[in-house]
């Protein structure tokens, strides 16, 4: 299995700022994810980040907003840009385990804008 | 593109009740299907997968679900739920070669009584 850390867990923000989240994981991956649980819904998929390339947005989803880092194996970061109170939601950071083809989560970054 | 149904939006039952879950999902290759579960304020776990070979898959905590190609159905059964089953359930698939990331169905909030 891997474990995913997701810095921070809540945050609380102010229209107009950005907010970094980090995961980290504990073993070197290839696919990480990045997806998004508003309120009452289901997981959407934001974007994937493999190490190297660029991040592949999902329809909906743009760079400007959403702009993603993949420095290493086992690090990324989504940025949420320029925020609303529509992009309140759960954040979720997801990475594939090698071999194994399952994927994991993070336990969240719960962001509220006001 | 890929989509997943999911039928039932919330279900309560008593304990020792029996549980089925419906999940139906739309894609035209071969998939690879899989149940989380989120507990209050816990992340998403997997509970099982279906990669190939026995459509009967068991999971964790008595779970199992069948894979029934024709009706393009992963359903999830429990002969007999607790209390602790109390938790939102999400089914999910991602291709078996290409497009990694998973597609989730909208979840079912699964409520027990004791």
């Amino acid at each position: 299995s891997a474990v995913i850390s997701q810095k921070p867990s809540r945050d609380i923000c102010q229209r107009g700022t950005s907010l970094t989240i980090q995961c980290q994981v504990d073993s070197q991956v290839t696919m990480m994810f990045w997806y998004r649980q508003q309120p009452g819904q289901s997981l959407t998929l934001i974007a994937t980040a493999n190490q190297g390339s660029e991040a592949t947005y999902e329809s909906g989803f743009v760079i400007d907003k959403f702009p993603i880092s993949r420095p290493n194996l086992t690090f990324s970061t989504l940025t949420v840009s320029n925020m609303s109170p529509e992009d309140s939601s759960i954040y979720l950071c997801s990475v594939e385990a090698r071999g194994l083809g399952i994927q994991y989560f993070g336990a969240g970054t719960r962001l509220s804008v006001l | 593109a890929q989509s997943v149904s999911q039928h039932n939006h919330h279900v309560i039952l008593s304990e020792a009740a029996s549980l089925e879950l419906g999940c139906n999902y739309s894609y035209g290759g071969t998939v690879n299907l899989f149940w989380y579960v989120q507990y209050p304020g816990q992340h998403l776990q997997l509970l099982l997968k279906y990669f190939s070979g026995d459509p009967l898959v068991k999971g964790i905590k008595g779970f199992e679900a069948e894979f029934i190609k024709s009706k393009f159905s992963f359903n999830l059964r429990k002969p007999s739920v607790q209390w602790s089953d109390t938790a939102e359930y999400f089914c999910a698939v991602n291709a078996r070669t290409g497009r990694r990331a998973l597609t989730f169905g909208s979840g079912t909030r699964l409520q027990v009584q004791p």
